[in-house]
């Protein structure tokens, strides 16, 4: 089983920051394969990248992935105020279990 | 519009079964799996497992496997999660997912809130 970690646990930051959340995998995984999610109290979690760089549908442009093997970003280049929730970074390829990351909460300092 | 519709809250006393639906609409059914994923209160996500509505096909996730058992009924675009001889720490909010072969989980259902409680 692919654990992975993410870091940090939680973040406290300002609208208008630029945030880097890390994902690191205990195994190699294939660029494809990872994706992020973000998830806001009381909703399900919305895809919001995937196959590491790719935005999805209607995901601005201030959000942006990168990484290959074991070690995978999520960048938010300004943060406005919908964008703090909780992030999971998930692989998805290859055998299962299609593990998540624990999440990292960005909260409002 | 693309979405999963899931079944109402339960509430299911120690050892009983549980089966969350999960009805897709606006989409076609057979050509996406569905993955189903777990959130207890207050933590991270648990993937569970895949059906494969084409074909029934499924793939679980080890710790479940004995006690889940996903199905689907393409006459009315609906899968079902079963999950058997529950307990206390099974409570959670259980969630579909569509699967797309590019990657990732892009349509959740809203989530269906399972508490176990004698």
């Amino acid at each position: 089983e692919i654990v992975l970690t993410q870091s940090p646990g939680t973040l406290s930051l300002s609208p208008g920051d630029r945030v880097t959340l890390s994902c690191r995998a205990s195994q190699s995984v294939g660029s494809r394969f990872l994706t992020w999610y973000q998830q806001k109290p009381g909703q399900a979690p919305r895809l919001l990248i995937y196959s590491t760089t790719n935005r999805a549908t209607g995901i601005p442009d201030r959000f942006s992935g990168s990484g290959s093997g074991t070690d995978f970003t999520l960048t938010i280049s300004r943060l406005e105020p919908e964008d703090f929730a909780v992030y999971y970074c998930q692989q998805y390829g290859g055998s299962p279990p299609y593990t998540f990351g624990q999440g990292t909460k960005l909260e409002i300092k | 519009q693309v979405q999963l519709v899931q079944s109402g809250a339960e509430v299911k006393k120690p050892g009983a079964s549980v089966k969350v639906s999960c009805k897709a609409s606006g989409y076609p059914f057979t050509a996406y799996y569905i993955h189903w994923v777990r959130q207890v209160p207050g933590q991270g996500l648990e993937w569970m497992g895949w059906i494969n509505p084409n074909s029934g096909g499924t793939e679980y996730a080890e710790k479940f496997q004995g006690s889940v058992t996903m199905t689907g009924d393409t006459s009315i675009s609906t899968v079902y999660m079963d999950l058997s001889r529950l307990r206390s720490d099974d409570t959670a909010i259980y969630y579909c997912a569509r699967g797309p072969n590019w990657g990732g989980f892009d349509i959740w259902g809203q989530g269906t809130v399972v508490t176990v409680s004698s």
